[in-house]
C-alpha cells in the first residue's frame, strides 16, 4: 500500500539559505501535518492542512510558511535558517472523515533530516 | 525493524463506557513510550510518557500500562466523554537513536451520546 512520502530524506544547509521540504499524502488523503523532531526532543507539531485550507497553526516560526496543493501534497518553506532548526521533520496525513474533533488514523512519513552547518 | 502496532484501528462506544487501547511494540533498545490524543487536523495533545522502569501513570480519566517484559501498553480511558472523540497515537523510541521516534498509526475513538 502506497504510503506517505517526503523528500528529500536529507538535506544540507548553510545558515540563511532556504529550503523546501515536500510531503506527498497517501492517495485521497485530504489532511496534512507537518511536525519538527529537535535531538531528544518531543516532536513539536508546526502546522496543518485540510483541504487545502489551514486548519490548525503550532509552533512555526515565522520565517517558515507552509501550503497545500490543488492535489494535496504539501511543501515546508523555511527561510533565514539558523542552526537550531536542524532537526527530523515528519509529515502525517489522514482522510478526514468525522470532522474537527473526531479522530482520524495519521499516517506517519520517513521524515526529512535537515542539518543546518 | 522498529515497529509500533496498534489495535484496534477504531473504535465506537457510547457516553459514559470505558474503553481499552492497546500497543504492542518492537522498538529495542527501549527508552520511553508515550500516547498521545489527536484531533483531526490539530497538533498532538501528550496524555502520558512512561520510562522502562514505570508501569502505569494516570492522567485524569486516562490511564497507561506498560509491560517492558512483553513490549505492550494500554491506554485506559474512563467513563468517557464526547470530548475524548480523537485519534489516540502510540509512539515509541529507542534509547540509541537521538532523533527517531517510532509512530503507531494510532486508534481511532468515537464517542456517541
Amino acid at each position: 500500500a502506497a504510503g506517505v512520502i517526503q523528500s528529500p530524506r536529507h538535506l544540507i544547509k548553510e545558515k540563511r539559505e532556504t529550503a523546501t521540504l515536500k510531503c506527498y499524502p497517501i492517495p485521497r488523503h485530504d489532511t496534512v501535518y507537518w511536525y519538527q523532531q529537535g535531538p531528544g526532543q518531543d516532536p513539536q507539531f508546526l502546522i496543518s492542512f485540510y483541504e487545502k485550507m489551514q486548519s490548525d497553526k503550532g509552533s512555526i516560526p515565522d520565517r517558515f510558511s507552509a501550503q497545500q496543493f490543488s492535489d494535496y501534497h504539501s511543501e515546508l518553506n523555511m527561510s533565514s535558517l539558523e542552526l537550531g532548526d536542524s532537526a527530523l521533520y515528519f509529515c502525517a496525513s489522514s482522510l478526514t472523515i468525522g470532522g474537527v474533533g473526531a479522530g482520524d488514523t495519521q499516517y506517519f512519513g520517513p521524515g526529512t533530516r535537515l542539518t543546518v552547518l | 525493524k522498529n515497529q509500533v502496532e496498534q489495535s484496534p484501528q477504531s473504535l465506537i462506544i457510547l457516553e459514559g463506557k470505558n474503553c481499552t487501547l492497546q500497543c504492542n511494540y518492537t522498538v529495542s533498545p527501549f527508552s520511553n513510550l508515550r500516547w498521545y490524543k489527536q484531533d483531526t487536523g490539530r497538533g498532538p495533545v501528550s496524555l502520558t510518557i512512561m520510562t522502562f522502569s514505570e508501569n502505569t501513570k494516570s492522567n485524569g480519566r486516562y490511564t497507561a500500562t506498560l509491560d517492558a517484559d512483553t513490549k505492550q501498553s494500554s491506554l485506559h480511558i474512563t467513563a468517557s466523554q464526547l470530548s475524548d472523540s480523537a485519534s489516540y497515537i502510540c509512539v515509541v523510541s529507542a534509547r540509541d537513536s537521538g532523533y527517531a521516534l517510532n509512530f503507531g498509526k494510532g486508534t481511532s475513538l468515537l464517542v456517541t451520546p
